[in-house]
């Protein structure tokens, strides 16, 4: 079946560090793959996705490219900041959402 | 325009009852996706409804049970329920087709005491 495999947390960064997570996705087929973010109390947002591969996703300074060769779509961002804390989930989609653990980022000022 | 809204926000019950959550899509939304989030098992997916129609369904037993309306409403049902149903229950909108993205609620946090 389908899987998401996501690098496990909780990771703290410093104020305009630089940011990888990494995803590995098993899968049947073409599937969609998500990021999604999720601040405290509340639900899920996408927050960047990729339908095709080497298709790059990007929204708020967040990048992600679909690689089909090594089966990943890591999360990136060049300079985080304060309000970038929350949980980030990977996902993918064929006939239905598959998350990865999520991992948890805490930014310090 | 409203988002995804799921109530009630808080439940506690206890072993043995039966609780019923809510969830009303975006409007226009004829898709419903149900998840189970809890910190040991992650998001795990329960069911999704599309136009009344159960589409696709996760792996959980028959105790746990959904419905949707003809307005695109839909609520989740757990009968008897035990001290390991407790988590946040998220229910997700859009219009149905594949690949698209979900718009998720804010949950609704079941303590099961």
């Amino acid at each position: 079946g389908n899987s998401v495999t996501q690098m496990e947390g909780p990771v703290t960064l410093s104020e305009e560090a630089f940011l990888t997570i990494n995803c590995t996705y098993t899968a049947t087929g073409y599937p969609s793959l998500f990021w999604y973010v999720q601040y405290p109390g509340e639900g899920l947002q996408l927050l960047l996705k990729a339908t095709k591969a080497d298709d790059k996703g990007s929204n708020k300074g967040f990048e992600a490219t679909y690689r089909k060769e090594t089966t990943s779509f890591h999360l990136e961002k060049g300079s985080v900041q304060v309000s970038d804390s929350a949980v980030y989930f990977c996902a993918l989609t064929a006939r239905q959402l598959t998350f990865g653990s999520g991992t948890q980022l805490t930014v310090l000022p | 325009k409203a988002g995804v809204t799921q109530t009630p926000r808080y439940l506690i019950k206890t072993r043995g009852q039966q609780v019923t959550l809510s969830c009303s899509p975006i409007s226009g939304h004829r898709s419903v996706s149900w998840y189970q989030q809890t910190p040991g098992q992650g998001l795990q997916f329960l069911f999704e409804y599309f136009s009344e129609t159960q589409r696709n369904k996760g792996n959980f037993p028959g105790r746990f049970s959904g419905r949707q309306f003809s307005n695109s409403r839909s609520e989740m049902n757990v009968s008897t329920l035990e001290l390991g149903d407790s988590a946040l229950y998220l229910c997700a909108s859009s219009f149905g087709d594949k690949g698209e993205k979900l718009f998720f609620g804010s949950g609704t946090q079941l303590s099961v005491l």
